[in-house]
C-alpha cells in the first residue's frame, strides 16, 4: 500500500525566514513524489517532482530513500508563498496519492 | 491553450437525486483522471481513462458511482442516488501519456442535503 504523510496542517511563518513542509511516505518499490500546491481561488497545480531535480519558485525539495521522505524547503518566504501544499506519490501505476496538505501562511 | 475545464462548479442536491459532473481535458490528452476529496480526508484517486477506456477504476467508491468518457474526449461521472457522504470536491486532470505531468481542472464542489 501507498501512503503519504503530511505531519503539519498548519505552518505559519515570517516574510524571509525559511520555511520546510514535511513529506514522509511509504511505497515497497521505487515511487515518484511531487509537490502540489493551490493557491486561493486557483487550481492544483505542479510545483515540483523528484525526477526534474528543479528548483522553482525558490522551492527544492530532496528524495531521501533511507528516511522516505521528501521535505519541501525555501530559504526565504514570500507572502506569495501563501496556499495549500501538497505532498503526493505515484507508483508504477501512475495514479497519485495525496497527503493531507499543509496550508502555509506568510506573514508580513 | 485552454487548461482542464469542470462543470458545474458547484452543485447542491437532495439525498437521493442524481448528478452528472463533467470534465473536458486538455485537448489531445489521452489520460483522464478523476479525484475526490471529501470532508476532512485526502485526496483520493477514482479512476484512470486512457482514450475511452477504463484503465484503473480501483477507487470507485461503490456502484452508485458510474464515469463514462465516450469518444475519448471528454468524461462524465454520475452519481445516483447521491448519499450525503458524496459531498464534497471533485478533481479531474488529464495527461498526455500516463508517465506525464497530470494538470487538474478547478473542481466540482458536490453538496448533498
Amino acid at each position: 500500500a501507498q501512503r503519504v504523510t503530511q505531519p503539519e496542517k498548519l505552518l505559519s511563518v515570517f516574510k524571509g525566514a525559511p520555511v520546510e513542509l514535511k513529506c514522509n511516505y511509504s511505497y515497497s518499490g521505487s515511487p515518484e513524489l511531487f509537490w502540489y500546491v493551490q493557491y486561493s481561488r486557483q487550481r492544483l497545480q505542479l510545483l515540483l517532482r523528484h525526477i526534474s531535480r528543479e528548483s522553482i519558485k525558490g522551492f527544492t525539495a530532496d528524495l531521501n530513500k533511507g528516511e522516505t521522505s521528501f521535505h519541501l524547503k525555501k530559504p526565504f518566504a514570500q507572502e506569495e508563498d501563501s496556499a495549500m501544499y501538497y505532498c503526493a506519490l505515484s507508483g508504477n501505476d501512475y495514479k497519485l496519492s495525496f497527503g493531507a496538505g499543509t496550508t502555509v501562511t506568510v506573514r508580513a | 491553450e485552454a487548461g482542464v475545464t469542470q462543470f458545474p462548479s458547484h452543485s447542491v442536491i437532495e439525498k437521493g437525486q442524481t448528478v452528472t459532473l463533467r470534465c473536458d481535458p486538455i485537448s489531445g490528452h489521452d489520460n483522464l483522471y478523476w479525484y475526490r476529496r471529501v470532508m476532512g480526508k485526502e485526496i483520493k484517486f477514482l479512476l484512470h481513462f486512457v482514450k475511452e477506456s477504463k484503465q484503473d477504476e480501483s477507487g470507485m467508491p461503490n456502484n452508485r458511482f458510474l464515469a463514462e468518457r465516450t469518444g475519448g474526449t471528454y468524461s462524465t461521472l454520475k452519481v445516483q442516488p447521491a448519499e450525503l457522504e458524496d459531498s464534497g470536491v471533485y478533481f479531474c486532470a488529464s495527461s498526455l501519456y500516463y508517465t506525464d505531468t497530470q494538470y487538474f481542472g478547478p473542481g466540482t464542489r458536490l453538496t448533498v442535503l
